[in-house]
């Protein structure tokens, strides 16, 4: 079963970085996922795509700050120089024929 | 512009029915897959249906099966949800998004609340 499992939260200070982290379930470690920020009150924005390799496509106008890796089933996000605008939840998604799945999602505040 | 607005949103009666829209413009609709996904009150995000550009190919999450239909009109650029049978926990703010397997292209979202 696809699943993806991601922490409740996270916190970090301003002007730090921070890495969030989303775990692929057994048998789906070469799977793409995609980060998605989600600000108080707002709807989802895409964030980009992060392949098994670490390769990433961002969405237009996001900061260079965001960034993705990855390493076997795990797929990160790291933020660079905290904001408080970062102050979000964090959401990873990915996909199957048939099929669209999303983490819990991480809560981040910023210190 | 590029953006997706959805409508349709309302108060319901468990039982009761209701038809979501979603608009699109600033990209060639017909070209792409659609999704709705839900979100309840407090809660994470979760996948409800997707649709295929030309509308040939329909999945849904095994919650709304057999109580909901998606469908697109691609002439008028616009994704539809008519959900039937709605029960409280269908309580959520309903999202369409652009479907390319990921989301990058999301709307603002329209409430339904279901409550006697």
């Amino acid at each position: 079963q696809l699943v993806l499992t991601q922490s409740p939260s996270a916190s970090a200070s301003l002007g730090a970085s921070v890495k969030l982290t989303c775990t692929l379930s057994s048998g789906h470690s070469s799977y793409a996922i995609a980060w998605l920020q989600q600000q108080p009150e707002k709807g989802p924005r895409y964030l980009m795509k992060l392949n098994s390799d670490g390769s990433h496509i961002k969405g237009d106008g996001i900061p260079d700050r965001f960034s993705g890796s990855s390493s076997g089933a795990e797929r990160y996000l790291t933020i660079s120089s905290l904001q408080s605008e970062d102050e979000a939840d964090y959401y990873c998604q990915t996909w199957g024929t048939g099929i669209r799945v999303f983490g819990g999602g991480t809560k981040l505040t910023v210190l | 512009q590029v953006q997706l607005v959805e409508s349709g949103g309302g108060l319901v009666k468990p039982g009761g029915s209701l038809r979501l829209s979603c608009v699109a413009s600033g990209f060639i609709f017909s070209d792409y897959y659609m999704s709705w996904i839900r979100q309840a009150p407090g809660k994470g995000l979760e996948w409800v249906s997707y649709i295929s550009s030309r509308g040939s190919t329909i999945f849904y999450a095994d919650f709304v099966k057999g109580r909901c239909t998606i469908s697109r009109d691609n002439a008028k650029n616009s994704l539809y949800l008519q959900m039937n049978s709605l029960r409280a926990e269908d309580t959520a703010v309903y999202y369409c998004a652009r479907d390319r397997e990921y989301y990058d292209m999301w709307g603002q979202g329209t409430v339904v609340t279901v409550s006697s």
